[in-house]
């Protein structure tokens, strides 16, 4: 069974640019999450998706959104881009998304300048 | 609000030697447990997970322990080997929450 793949692995963005990372889930898995990591903030929430519906957000400003698709693939976007938005953007997924293990991709690193 | 700490930010242990890597939580409610080990480069990676009801669990040189009364949690790991290096992280979630409160990670270094 594949793992969860994000792409792409790698980004640099300028200041006031947009971008969209993309997660596709183990296969089955309907939960979609996102996290941002950060030397200084650790591993921080942004938001779950689950059937095509934001069911839980973090504490990020309205620049970050995303969405869900109905194979489960999930997007996530970043406007206006800041420097502070650099980061390793983590999506993790889950069977159903409460109580059990979540199962994390590699990561999208996104430097911004 | 519910927060997830540990209280050793670097470790370094010797090859062989056994690892104690903890976890202060603040919320009571809390039911699920997991730690998660992450290597450079790469995404964090399940190491083993405890629910409220269970006070230890063992996987394959691994132990979690669990203790609700002063809401701590410990991975131990038995005879370290080099390529357990990596950052730890325990994570909590309970009934309520749709997602991990991560804690902000423990830096394990296995010296030679």
């Amino acid at each position: 069974k594949a793992g969860v793949t994000q792409t792409p692995r790698y980004l640099i963005k300028t200041r006031g640019q947009q971008v969209t990372l993309s997660c596709s889930p183990i296969s089955g898995h309907r939960s979609v999450s996102w996290y941002q990591q950060t030397p200084g903030q650790g591993l921080q929430f942004l938001f779950e998706y689950f059937s095509e519906t934001q069911r839980n957000k973090g504490n990020f400003p309205g620049r970050f959104s995303g969405r869900q698709f109905s194979n489960s693939r999930s997007e996530m976007n970043v406007s206006t881009l800041e420097l502070g938005d650099s980061a390793l953007y983590l999506c993790a997924s889950t069977w159903r998304g409460q109580g059990t293990e979540a199962f994390f991709g590699q990561g999208t690193r996104l430097t911004v300048v | 609000g519910e927060s997830v700490g540990l209280h050793l930010p670097t470790l370094s242990v010797q090859e062989g030697d056994n690892s104690i890597i903890n976890c202060a939580y603040s919320n009571s409610a809390s039911d699920y447990f997991i730690w998660y080990k992450q290597e450079s480069g790469k995404g964090p990676q399940f190491i083993i997970d405890i629910r409220s009801n269970m006070d230890k669990r063992q996987g394959q040189r691994v132990t979690v322990l669990l203790n609700k009364t002063v809401k701590h949690l410990s991975l131990q790991i038995a005879a370290t080997q080099p390529g357990d290096s990596a950052v730890y992280f325990c994570a909590e979630k309970d009934n309520y929450g749709q997602n991990f409160v991560f804690g902000p990670g423990t830096r394990l270094s296995v010296l030679p």
